[in-house]
């Protein structure tokens, strides 16, 4: 079974903080990518980053950091220096290389105060 | 720029009523995707297809009917719609074949069931 756990359901931090947002997948599969996305309140949903099961290196973006863990099946992503414009709802998503499906985690929204 | 189209933005319909939500891609996408989303329910699959005419059911299938008649065309189907309808509706598209790649997300659908 394909599952992904988003525990936080909101998280509020003012401008500047960093601030983790925690992802936890389930698979049974050896080959598998993980992503991101972004919905801003427009609600189309922005993809943020790809990372497959075999590529643990932790990526950095600007002030986006991802940090892939298969020992705890975690892909964790981290904003430093938040900015308002960072408020959105995040997604967490699994897909199995055997599969086409995606699957999504509930979300996390991110309100950032100024 | 890659682009995937969703026919209406907003739309209000009548308890009964048949509703089509039409989404259309421009990348020669094998795979189609239609997700509902609701409040601490993230994205739940409805329908998935990855060729044409071909279909498999997602998670919460029931009420809905797709079509998929040309590659880079997938309608979702209320057929009697129903207020518990009520969401908004994502479609997306990917490459098929277990690729490596995102899947591409269109605008949203709010559609209200009056």
């Amino acid at each position: 079974a394909q599952k992904v756990t988003q525990a936080q359901t909101e998280i509020s931090v003012v401008e500047k903080e960093d601030v983790t947002l925690d992802c936890v997948y389930e698979t049974r599969d050896t080959t598998y990518y993980l992503f991101w996305y972004k919905q801003p309140p427009s609600g189309e949903l922005v993809f943020l980053i790809r990372r497959n099961s075999f590529d643990e290196q932790n990526e950095i973006s600007g002030r986006y950091s991802w940090n892939f863990q298969k020992s705890t099946s975690s892909f964790n992503f981290t904003i430093t220096a938040s900015q308002v414009v960072d408020s959105a709802v995040y997604f967490c998503a699994l897909r199995s290389s055997n599969f086409n499906k995606f699957y999504f985690g509930s979300g996390t929204k991110l309100n950032v105060k100024p | 720029d890659v682009k995937v189209t969703q026919s209406s933005r907003y739309l209000v319909k009548r308890t009964g009523e048949k509703v089509f939500l039409e989404c259309v891609q421009d990348m020669d996408h094998e795979n189609m995707f239609w997700y509902r989303q609701d409040p601490g329910l993230g994205l739940r699959l409805i329908y998935f297809s990855y060729d044409v005419k071909m279909k498999e059911k997602g998670d919460i299938p029931e009420g809905y009917s797709v079509s998929r008649e040309k590659k880079e065309r997938f309608s979702l189907i209320l057929e009697s719609a129903s207020t518990n309808q009520t969401s908004m509706y994502l479609c997306a598209s990917s490459l098929g074949g277990g690729a490596d790649t995102e899947a591409f997300f269109g605008q949203g659908t709010r559609l209200t069931v009056v």
